[in-house]
């Protein structure tokens, strides 16, 4: 049984581009979280995706987006990117178990 | 969402018992409390949580205040592994968003 998955592992990319991240939910999750974590600190919520509709949203601009697709796998978005926005980025995904957990998250540069 | 305190660090010798607290004084009566630990540059993991019952799994123990105020995270032979920071969060369930604070780095020395 897999865990959370996300993709890439790594990426760099320079400032006013547009970046996806993506997250398989762990099997027989419905619902999926994203954080940044800006280094030294700690994990920061940005938005949760349930039935595919966006249910929370932490203090984040327009510019971070996401979508959840039918199978529960989910994409963030993050337009004009700043260098600001380097951090690493986790997905988490819940069951029915009231369990949360995270995937190994995808590192973000920009340069 | 109720704010959670810890202590910034703590020690512990290899092979004792590492007991870390956690004050969520401002709990709401339907906020779970979670336990997440994290290890450089890796995904939080997953330790226990629990509502207001003490709870017990492979990894730790959970202790929380019949009060609810406070709980105490007990890993009972702790390892160089244990090594992290650890996260004591309150979580609405339906919400789904962890607030996470600072947390306490564990040290585990030999």
């Amino acid at each position: 049984d897999a865990g959370v998955t996300q993709s890439p592992t790594h990426l760099i990319k320079t400032r006013g581009q547009q970046v996806t991240l993506r997250c398989s939910p762990k099997s027989g999750h419905d619902t999926v979280s994203w954080y940044q974590q800006a280094l030294g600190q700690g994990p920061q919520f940005i938005f949760q995706y349930y039935e595919e509709e966006e249910r929370q949203r932490g203090n984040f601009p327009d510019r971070f987006s996401g979508h959840q697709f039918p199978n529960y796998s989910s994409e963030l978005n993050v337009n004009a990117l700043l260098l600001g926005d380097s951090a690493l980025y986790l997905c988490a995904s819940m069951g029915p178990n009231e369990k949360l957990f995270f995937g190994s998250g995808t590192q973000l540069s920009v340069l | 969402d109720a704010k959670t305190t810890q202590p910034p660090s703590m020690d512990c010798a290899e092979g004792r018992a590492a007991n870390l607290p956690c004050n969520h004084s401002t709990i709401s009566g339907n906020e779970y409390v979670y336990w997440y630990r994290q290890i450089h540059s890796q995904g939080p993991q997953y330790i226990i949580h629990g509502l207001k019952n003490n709870e017990t799994n492979e990894m730790a123990s959970l202790i929380i205040t019949e009060d609810r105020k406070s709980s105490t995270l007990i890993l009972p032979h702790a390892t160089l592994r244990d090594t992290a920071v650890y996260y004591c969060i309150a979580l609405l369930l339906n919400t789904g968003k962890l607030i996470f604070g600072q947390g306490t780095t564990l040290q585990v020395k030999p």
